[in-house]
């Protein structure tokens, strides 16, 4: 079966400082990955997704940014962390062309700029 | 330019009766309709999906209702059950590039009363 793994749980980081968030997929290859952020008391919103490795398209311009270096590894960075990047951060994958669209998300990193 | 509406942040429902969900949508091109249903702290896990030509989608005691015309989907949980208590977004997809893009609504925070 297929898992999806995302660390850490929770960062606490200061203004200015780096980011680095990663996600694994297991079980399965080649998929599809996103990177979602959720800021309080809204929706989900699509921040990067890659088909293959080293493609990423970047759906909102902002102070993040992605890469795929590996088929099942997605890591989300930022050079320096501004207040507006805290929020709940998700991952997900999705099986490539499947005709349902289902994306199965993981556990999601709470990030807190302070 | 909110494409993926759910204009309820919450809901009250006794438990055993029905939980009805409400979606909105501006944008043609969504092929897929999804739920996905979320507790604090964790990813949204998927419910249920429909396609867009298709009206009616039922899985357990979850139903999705989809008015093309009226751009408009529902979600009916019968008997609603208080495990059931949890956000629920309603997420529209649309195909790009070899993968698929989900737009998610702001979310409706279910809770079902004993």
């Amino acid at each position: 079966s297929q898992t999806i793994h995302q660390w850490p749980a929770t960062l606490v980081q200061p203004v200015g400082s780096p980011l680095s968030l990663e996600c694994t997929v297991e079980g399965t290859s080649n998929p599809n990955l996103y990177w979602y952020r959720q800021a309080a008391g809204r929706g989900l919103q699509l921040l990067f997704y890659s088909v293959g490795i080293g493609q990423i398209s970047s759906e909102v311009p902002q102070n993040l940014s992605a890469s795929r270096p590996q088929d099942r590894q997605f890591i989300l960075s930022s050079k320096k962390l501004l207040l507006s990047d805290s929020g709940f951060y998700l991952c997900a994958w999705s099986v490539p062309r499947r005709s349902a669209n289902e994306q199965f998300f993981g556990p999601g990193t709470r990030l807190t700029v302070l | 330019d909110q494409q993926v509406k759910q204009n309820s942040p919450s809901l009250s429902v006794q438990e055993g009766r029905i939980s009805i969900l409400n979606c909105d949508y501006t944008n043609s091109m969504f092929d897929y309709f999804l739920w996905y249903k979320k507790y604090p702290a964790e990813g949204p896990t998927f419910l249920i999906s429909i396609s867009s030509i298709k009206d009616k989608n039922e899985d357990g005691r979850f139903t999705v209702f989809l008015n093309k015309s009226a751009k408009h989907l529902s979600l009916h949980i019968v008997p609603s059950q208080p495990g059931d208590s949890a956000v629920y977004f309603c997420a529209a997809s649309e195909l790009t590039g070899g993968g698929n893009k989900l737009t998610f609504g702001t979310g409706t925070q279910l809770k079902v009363e004993l």
